[in-house]
């Protein structure tokens, strides 16, 4: 149990393009799930909070306005980069937090972004 | 700021020996904290959980200690094995918002 899937598991596009990430818990659901950006060889950063049906929260200096995030179902939140740029190539990891098991995390296999 | 400290070389050791990893923090009172997995190129597997009030967790091969007075975990693998080899990340939790902060990782590499 408690699997989470990411599609696309990687992705290459050209800059100014937006890239769109689905994060899905498989088995169980997910009130709030996370997405982190990940760059080698460097430990997660998380980018934000995702709660169903509400806004998302952010950490400070990510743009929401470049990262936009929907949490539209209990087992469902995407992660759009707006006109991507080279320096938004990364690893996209999302996680799920059992809404029976909250101090738990799920997380999903990664995104990786190229941005050319 | 908060700041989490994993050992900071990578950990190589021989089979069959016992791995320990070190988490320490700073200026943070973690209600719980955690120990993923993570191999390259894949998201982190969780591992183990230990809360504030508890001293130790065990977990088939894996043990973990928490002393919130030295602001320390450490995590043991017993009787390693080269596919215990992979990147492990300890991570900080607290309160009802689920955000955790990670730590850098260390990456273990047990050799047959």
């Amino acid at each position: 149990g408690a699997v989470v899937s990411q599609h696309p598991s990687w992705v290459i596009c050209k800059s100014g393009t937006s890239v769109k990430i689905e994060c899905r818990s498989l088995d169980f659901q997910a009130t709030t799930m996370f997405w982190y950006r990940q760059f080698p060889k460097q430990s997660l950063m998380l980018m934000a909070t995702s709660n169903e049906g509400s806004k998302a929260t952010y950490e400070q200096g990510v743009e929401k306005d470049k990262f936009l995030i929907n949490h539209a179902s209990l087992t469902l939140s995407t992660l759009t980069v707006t006109s991507a740029h080279p320096e938004d190539s990364s690893f996209y990891i999302c996680s799920a937090r059992d809404a029976r098991y909250q101090e738990t995390q799920y997380f999903g296999p990664g995104t990786r972004l190229l941005v050319l | 700021s908060q700041k989490i400290e994993q050992n900071s070389e990578a950990l190589n050791i021989q089979e069959g020996k016992t791995a320990t990893l070190t988490c320490n923090y700073t200026n943070y009172s973690p209600a719980y904290l955690q120990w993923y997995r993570q191999d390259p190129g894949r998201g982190p597997v969780f591992l183990l959980l230990i809360r504030e009030n508890e001293k130790e967790k065990r977990k088939e091969r894996l043990k973990v200690t928490f002393d919130t007075t030295l602001k320390q975990s450490l995590f043991h693998i017993t009787a390693s094995q080269p596919a215990d080899s992979a990147t492990y990340l300890c991570a900080l939790g607290s309160g009802n918002t689920g955000k955790l902060i990670f730590g850098q990782g260390t990456t273990l590499q047990v050799k047959p």
